[in-house]
């Protein structure tokens, strides 16, 4: 089944404690992305990959690191989290820049950080 | 600045019923999509449906139709004949694609939706 495969699903931690959310995609798709989603603000993208190595900045990247050294995986690095990146996060795929080219979406982490 | 506004942040709906969600945007590309996704209370993404700048007929998707009016920048979902599964968060969303933009998707605030008997 071609899906995104996020994990944790959920994850409570404490502040400073670095934390990697992982992310794999099974459809060979070249663009990856993370997103947070926090009520009334809809959701904003973190980071985006374009293909292996090449990663680029969305409208939210503070706070937050990612790598893609293999196509498949894109994980989500907090290297030192803070309460206000409690959010729900999203990975997802795409498998071009066109654009009809959507977004395949994983099932969330949803992050709290106490 | 934001790209993708969506105005109504909740709207009740009769069950068999039809709604309109509201969806703008900004842009100056020529060439963008356009998608509406559906996220239910276990917090999944789902897409809806998908309409192209250059389509020049709406799309439509069972009872989900987009009412895209290209000139004033909206791209209103259409949502014929609710069902109470249809209660929901709803995502307007855009691609642009000129070559700053490759890989960036960007979403609206959202629109939540509560399906009545």
């Amino acid at each position: 089944e071609a899906q995104v495969t996020q994990n944790p699903r959920y994850l409570i931690t404490v502040t400073g404690k670095k934390l990697t959310v992982t992310c794999s995609q099974n459809m060979n798709h070249e663009y990856m992305s993370w997103y947070r989603q926090d009520p009334g603000l809809g959701l904003r993208q973190i980071y985006y990959s374009m293909n292996v190595e090449v990663t680029d900045k969305g409208d939210v990247p503070e706070g937050y690191k990612v790598s893609r050294k293999e196509k498949r995986n894109f994980p989500l690095i907090l290297e030192s989290p803070s309460p206000n990146q409690t959010s729900l996060y999203f990975c997802a795929s795409s498998g071009g820049q066109g654009a009809n080219y959507g977004y395949t979406f994983g099932s969330g982490t949803r992050l709290t950080v106490v | 600045a934001q790209k993708i506004t969506q105005t109504q942040p909740g709207m009740f709906v009769q069950e068999k019923e039809a709604v309109t969600l509201d969806c703008t945007y900004d842009t100056s590309d020529q060439s963008y999509g356009l998608f509406w996704y559906k996220q239910p209370s276990s917090g999944e993404m789902i897409f809806l449906i998908y309409q192209g700048s250059y389509d020049e007929q709406n799309a439509t998707e069972g009872r989900y139709s987009l009412n895209f009016q290209k000139a004033r920048k909206s791209a209103n979902l259409v949502i014929s004949a609710s069902q109470l599964g249809d209660s929901a968060m709803y995502f307007c969303a855009m691609r642009e694609t000129r070559t700053d933009s490759w890989g960036k998707f960007q979403f609206g605030a959202g629109t939540q939706v509560v399906v009545t008997p």
